[in-house]
């Protein structure tokens, strides 16, 4: 039984390029979030999506950011234009349901480097 | 808003006891979370708490709960090399109509041999 699966775990782009991670959600779960966490800080929440929806993108920059999780497929977060301050550790998480005792499942993330 | 406070750093001996500690703000999270994240790895859910228990005891884990304060700790007991890690607090936030967790820094735990 795989878990999150995450690729590629490392990402190098050069400033102005385009970055896309990629989440393969835990085999009957349909509910997909993205945290990144920046060097020294704990994960922020960016965006929560199910198949074909966006639920909840409170946390997620308005620009250059976008988020999508198809029928079929991984979800996919897609940077543009990548900024030296997008270097991070982005991490995807999954869950079977939503409710109050949900619990999160995660991949082991992708490291980002802009240079 | 919210927020999640840790200290960032525990040094302990093997065998010791480990206690992390962790504040939070939100007075209508649901559950509590600890984390565990080893080096160049995904975090894994170590355990929880409902708010309505002051304490929960999984193994060599404690969890204890003061509502009241809102604080929040983990007891290692027998602590060995293999659970140096970075452990994360959460707390579920239910703002709006939706829910995310929301994270502390993360205390980096030290065992000695």
């Amino acid at each position: 039984n795989a878990g999150v699966m995450q690729n590629p775990r490392h990402l190098v782009r050069r400033r102005g390029q385009e970055a896309r991670l990629r989440c393969s959600p835990m085999k009957g779960h349909s509910h997909v979030y993205w945290y990144r966490q920046l060097p020294e800080e704990g994960l922020k929440f960016m965006v929560y999506l199910q198949k074909e929806n966006i639920i909840d993108e409170s946390g997620m920059p308005k620009e250059r950011f976008s988020a999508e999780f198809p029928k079929e497929g991984p979800s996919i977060l897609r940077i543009q234009q990548v900024v030296r301050g997008d270097s991070a550790a982005y991490f995807c998480a999954s869950s079977a349901y939503r409710g109050t005792n949900e619990k999160l499942f995660f991949g082991s993330g992708t490291q980002l480097s802009v240079l | 808003g919210e927020d999640v406070e840790q200290s960032l750093f525990l040094s302990v001996r093997e065998g010791d006891s480990s206690v992390i500690n962790c504040t939070y703000t939100d007075s209508s999270s649901t559950y509590l979370y600890w984390y565990k994240q080893e080096p160049g790895a995904g975090l894994q859910l170590l355990t929880y708490i409902f708010s309505n228990m002051d304490m929960k005891q999984d193994q060599r884990l404690t969890v204890l709960l003061n509502k009241k304060d809102k604080h929040l700790s983990l007891r290692i007991a027998d602590t060995q090399t293999g659970d140096s890690a970075i452990y994360f607090c959460a707390e579920m936030n239910y703002g709006g109509s939706q829910g995310n967790l929301i994270f502390g820094k993360g205390t980096k735990l030290s065992v000695k041999p």
